[in-house]
């Protein structure tokens, strides 16, 4: 199956604590995205990578770190979450330029105590 | 920089009736133009997109002209199912790449039977 998969579905946790959210494509795509969606749906782009080289970074605060091993695989830490990391965090690949869409997994849900 | 404003939800429809959601875009450059769908607990999927102005795109019933003059994508749909209550976003990428899609607001659909 050819898709974008993410662990975990869901995470709680308490503030202060560190987290750790893994995504892996399996549709070859040179190009993948960390978005973040509030609770109104707000989709706000945080890290692109192609290649395994950051291309974006959104203004998104220190605790955040992305990372990724190869174009197939990106990951996102968040050290010390605070309650408003809240959210489900989203994400997404596409092959690279202007005129392809973006495949999403079905996101990661954080909750912050 | 780009920006795209589209019609605040939520958006509350009998089944059978019309449907329009709004969708104004901002570049300086020439986009390709994106309508997704998101439906409770998954992540945002395509429902279409379209590269050229005066072209018109469709899937499932749903369309949208890229209008150039009116910078505007609106979303129709003649007769609406329960089952397209979901969230929709109107998107655009610029030619140069696709490392920050920019992405509207989203409105949320909910369809009454």
């Amino acid at each position: 199956e050819t898709a974008v998969f993410q662990t975990p579905n869901y995470h709680v946790t308490q503030v202060g604590n560190e987290v750790s959210f893994n995504c892996k494509q399996t549709l070859g795509h040179d190009t993948m995205y960390w978005y973040k969606q509030d609770s109104k749906k707000l989709l706000k782009i945080m890290f692109s990578y192609n290649n395994k080289q950051l291309i974006v970074n959104e203004t998104v605060p220190r605790r955040f770190s992305p990372q990724s091993s190869d174009k197939a695989h990106l990951n996102l830490r968040i050290k010390s979450v605070e309650p408003e990391d809240s959210a489900v965090y989203l994400c997404a690949s596409s092959q690279t330029g202007g005129g392809y869409e973006q495949y999403f997994g079905p996101g990661t849900r954080l909750t912050v105590l | 920089g780009d920006s795209v404003t589209q019609t605040e939800g939520p958006v509350t429809l009998s089944e059978g009736t019309s449907l329009t959601v709004n969708c104004s875009y901002e570049t300086k450059q020439y986009p390709t133009l994106f309508w997704y769908v998101q439906y409770p607990g998954e992540g945002p999927q395509l429902l279409f997109k379209v590269p050229k102005a005066n072209e018109k795109g469709s899937n499932r019933g749903f369309e949208a002209t890229y209008n150039k003059e009116a910078t505007s994508f609106h979303l129709q749909k003649a007769s609406v199912q329960e089952s397209d209550s979901a969230v929709y976003y109107c998107a655009l990428s610029d030619p140069g790449g696709n490392y920050k899609p920019t992405f509207g607001k989203g409105t949320s659909l909910v369809v009454h039977p």
